[in-house]
């Protein structure tokens, strides 16, 4: 079992690039999440996903678009990067009972110039 | 507006001593609380969850009460180790959300040998 595994690690964009960050999954989780953590601010919420085929938003949506094609994988896409973009992000994902604790990522590493 | 406090944001402590981290959040219609360890550049790892209807929960040598009537939730910690040493974050999930944590700005532990 990989758990919860995130691409890339660690990425350098300079301001109106545009990329994708990849989460997978391998416990077969109905729920995923984006979180974005900056100092001094904690985790916050930027999109989820309760099944294959579905999105929400969350805090903090605004700049940011995802996918949910597969249940495995949840995509957070960045159209035209800002160096307010620039944090940590983190993929988490769990059964979906809000008794189940969720499983995080390693986190992927972003720096917008 | 649902928030999680923690303070202090960061405590050191030498090796053996027991020690408490504090929680605090805004709303008592929380439907559980989680708490997470973080390590230096690394992702989120649960530690504890407690379900609204139960006062604490208990690994080894971690405990975590919650008393929603005072919105307060601590993390015991049990002679601390240099292992230890690591950030602590705590979650509420608000019976109003739709299972989305709200995190704390966690509690930076550094437990000197």
């Amino acid at each position: 079992n990989a758990g919860v595994t995130q691409t890339p690690k660690f990425r350098v964009l300079k301001t109106g690039q545009s990329m994708t960050l990849l989460c997978a999954q391998d416990m077969n989780h109905e729920y995923m999440y984006w979180y974005r953590q900056d100092p001094g601010m904690g985790l916050r919420l930027i999109h989820y996903s309760v099944g294959e085929g579905t999105t929400a938003k969350g805090e903090v949506p605004d700049g940011y678009n995802v996918s949910r094609l597969k249940k495995q994988n949840f995509l957070l896409g960045l159209e035209s990067a800002a160096p307010s973009q620039t944090s940590v992000y983190f993929c988490a994902s769990n059964k979906g009972q809000r008794q189940e604790t969720q499983y995080f990522g390693p986190g992927t590493r972003l720096l917008v110039l | 507006k649902q928030e999680v406090t923690q303070i202090p944001a960061a405590l050191s402590v030498p090796e053996g001593e027991n020690l408490v981290l504090n929680c605090s959040f805004t709303d008592s219609a929380i439907y559980n609380l989680q708490w997470f360890r973080q390590d230096p550049g690394k992702g989120l790892t649960s530690l504890l969850l407690i379900q609204s209807s139960q006062r604490e929960q208990t690994s080894g040598r971690l405990n975590a009460s919650l008393d929603k009537s005072s919105g307060r939730s601590t993390l015991y910690i049990a002679a601390s180790q240099p292992g230890d040493s690591a950030t602590y974050l705590c979650a509420a999930d608000y019976t109003s959300g739709t299972y989305k944590y709200i995190f704390g700005t966690g509690t930076r532990l550094k437990v000197l040998a």
